[in-house]
């Protein structure tokens, strides 16, 4: 079983849907929950991180978190074409561990 | 703004050669960062340096190397290429004290025939 678990998609939905992006993992021990996003044939690039427990808000994005369920969530409101991409979660113990554990990433398709 | 630049962006390489991967980063970050992405994988760690000199075995070391003589800069070496690393190699660095933050290079895609 791997320790983070990601829905690879594709998600295809139309232009002003709600998206819903998930990931569960199994390590208890994860404090900061990130994601990234992922335009075609470029690097990933931070979107969000959330620490421990609770909601994050940053414009159309919210990520959620719930470490009783071992399960996080990102949210887009509005969603655009522009926000067509793969969605990595990652994970990690602290601020100064090095090592991030990512998902294998969710291919999202918003046409217009 | 940060920036991390890879030396290629697509590399073709035979079997058994020795392949050289460059990553530099201008923001002084401590930590750097090799992965590879392959469909269906993900994202799986290499090696990662958190200083100049010293150097740490990620998830899938075998079969590389890596190098950092100086703090900007972090290479990947294939010591002799072979077909099974074909992939997209990504490059990333972080400050020590914000881990959780990785400022990623466009990638290299190599195909090794």
């Amino acid at each position: 079983q791997k320790e983070v678990e990601q829905d690879p998609g594709p998600l295809s939905v139309p232009e002003g849907a709600i998206v819903s992006l998930n990931c569960t993992y199994s390590n208890s021990a994860f404090q900061y929950f990130m994601w990234y996003r992922q335009y075609s044939r470029k690097g990933p690039e931070l979107l969000m991180y959330t620490y421990s427990s609770g909601n994050k808000e940053d414009g159309r994005f919210t990520a959620q978190v719930d470490k009783s369920s071992k399960y996080i969530s990102l949210f887009i409101r509005d969603s655009q074409p522009s926000d067509s991409a793969t969605y990595l979660c990652a994970m990690t113990l602290n601020t100064g561990f090095q090592k991030l554990v990512f998902g294998t990433g969710t291919r999202l398709l918003v046409s217009p | 703004d940060v920036k991390v630049t890879q030396s290629s962006r697509y590399l073709v390489k035979r079997t058994g050669e020795k392949v050289f991967l460059e990553c530099v980063q201008d923001m002084d970050h401590e930590n750097m960062f090799w992965y590879r992405q392959d469909p269906g994988l993900g994202l799986r760690l290499i090696y990662f340096s958190y200083d100049v000199k010293m150097k740490e075995k990620g998830d899938i070391p075998e079969g590389y190397s890596v190098s950092r003589e100086k703090k900007e800069r972090f290479s990947l070496i294939l010591e002799s290429a072979s077909t099974n690393q074909t992939s997209m190699y990504l490059c990333a660095s972080s400050l020590r004290t914000l881990g959780y933050e990785q400022y990623f290079g466009p990638g290299t895609r190599l195909t090794v025939t």
